[in-house]
């Protein structure tokens, strides 16, 4: 069964740890996202990766971080400089690397509530 | 940088009621996508527009791409409680990653 998978569902921390949010897919998709999604805002681009190895800074990277030594997995690390964490954390992962035209496929998302 | 902008923000309508949702981008986009964003969900690909004035139907939806490829438009004829959800447009402009606009919170009132 081929999707995206985010872990936990719900996550809860105090002030001034850092918390990594899991993003795992079997699609054998190139390209991964982070979005945080804030009530009203939208969805915000915090890190993409268009290959193994590689990624780049989103529009909202301040306090993140991410790796990608994997194709498959691609974790993002809520740092203690984020300064208001809690949100709705979106993992997103599409086909072609080299393009960002293809579609999106999003995972069920973990909503982080920091303390 | 790039900026899509969504109108309205909310929008409640009664069943059977059609529902617009609007998008406009400060650039040319090469391409627009439209997800739909189920309450409690995740957001889910509807549909994918590249050509200039192109229109694409899904049943009751009905997907615009205007023709200096800056506007978009997404129209629900005869809207029904499966529609209750939130919209969103996302485009890009050459390799830049795709920008999402805020979104429309559809009501439906039965």
């Amino acid at each position: 069964d081929g999707g995206i998978t985010q872990s936990p569902k719900y996550l809860f921390r105090k002030e001034g740890q850092n918390v990594t949010l899991s993003c795992e897919q079997n699609l054998n998709h190139d390209a991964m996202y982070w979005y945080r999604q804030d009530p009203g805002q939208g969805l915000r681009l915090i890190y993409y990766s268009q290959i193994v190895n590689d990624f780049q800074k989103g529009d909202i990277a301040e306090g993140y971080s991410v790796s990608r030594e994997k194709k498959e997995s691609f974790p993002l690390t809520v740092t203690s400089a984020q300064k208001n964490p809690t949100a709705f954390y979106l993992c997103a992962s599409s086909r072609a690397g080299g393009s960002h035209q293809e579609t999106q496929y999003f995972g069920p998302g973990t909503r982080l509530l920091v303390l | 940088g790039q900026q899509v902008m969504q109108i309205p923000q909310y929008q409640h309508v009664q069943e059977g009621e059609d529902f617009t949702t609007y998008c406009n981008s400060s650039t040319t986009l090469s391409n627009i996508q439209w997800y739909k964003q189920r309450p409690g969900g995740h957001p889910v690909f509807l549909i994918q527009l590249v050509k200039s004035g192109e229109v694409k139907k899904q049943k009751r939806l009905t997907f615009q791409f205007g023709e200096a490829k800056k506007n978009s438009s997404l129209h629900i004829t005869a809207t029904q409680t499966t529609d209750v959800g939130t919209y969103f447009c996302a485009g890009n402009s050459g390799n830049t990653p795709l920008v999402f606009g805020k979104g429309t919170r559809l009501s439906v009132i039965a």
